[in-house]
């Protein structure tokens, strides 16, 4: 089975920093790969599918890139409401395995 | 709109059954399937499996297999997971997800906690 990882496990930024964070598939899987972010005590919510296409009503700040093994969730300026950890999925093939998450909040 | 409500917490005691449902609304049932994952106490999301509301079709996660049962009612538009056996590394937060297509779960419900504990 492909395996996910992510880089960093937690990371810390001010208001208004840019951030980015890394998820990396043991085998290519084209653009074949979501983002969802999930709040404290709240559901995971979909930012953007197929690698850079972003959800309706997500904000722009947020954007996505990657193909192959390597992809990457921008926040272009970190606002408050963006507590919370950060997960990629594969969605190519069975089974649709997630990233450990990355957990960002504010300095 | 698009809602997915989710059944109450359970609290069960090992080796005993747990089902879980998904009351869909807000869009044509059968025309998608559901995901279901689970988080246990401060760990990350698991994939347990999908089911097609359309014709029944499962596909299942290696960590529950032969432990699971996904079905479908389309008179209710609600989805079921049950989980047989159960044992404490069980308890978790299970939720579910409609699966817009291409295996992406768009809308997620609330989140049911199952407590395994003697």
């Amino acid at each position: 089975d492909i395996q996910m990882t992510q880089s960093p496990a937690s990371l810390s930024a001010s208001v208004g920093d840019r951030v980015t964070i890394t998820c990396r598939a043991s085998q290519v899987i084209n653009n074949y790969l979501a983002w969802f972010q999930q709040r404290p005590g709240k559901a995971p919510k979909l930012l953007i599918h197929t690698a850079s296409t972003l959800q309706p009503g997500v904000p722009s700040r947020f954007s996505g890139s990657g193909f192959g093994t390597d992809f990457t969730l921008t926040i272009s300026s970190l606002q408050p409401e963006d507590v919370a950890t950060y997960y990629c999925q594969k969605h190519n093939s069975h089974p649709f395995t997630f990233g450990p998450g990355t957990k960002v909040d504010i300095k | 709109q698009v809602q997915l409500m989710q059944s109450g917490a359970e609290v069960k005691k090992p080796g005993a059954s747990v089902k879980v449902s998904c009351k869909a609304s807000g869009f044509l049932f059968t025309n998608y399937g559901f995901t279901w994952v689970r988080q246990a106490p401060g760990q990350g999301l698991e994939w347990l499996g999908w089911i097609s509301a359309f014709n029944g079709q499962t596909l299942f996660g290696q960590s529950l297999q032969g432990r699971v049962t996904m079905t479908t009612d389309t008179s209710t538009t609600t989805a079921f997971l049950e989980l047989r056996g159960l044992r404490s590394d069980d308890t978790a937060v299970y939720y579910c997800a409609r699966d817009r297509g291409g295996s992406i779960p768009d809308y997620w419900g609330q989140g049911t906690l199952v407590t395994v504990s003697s």
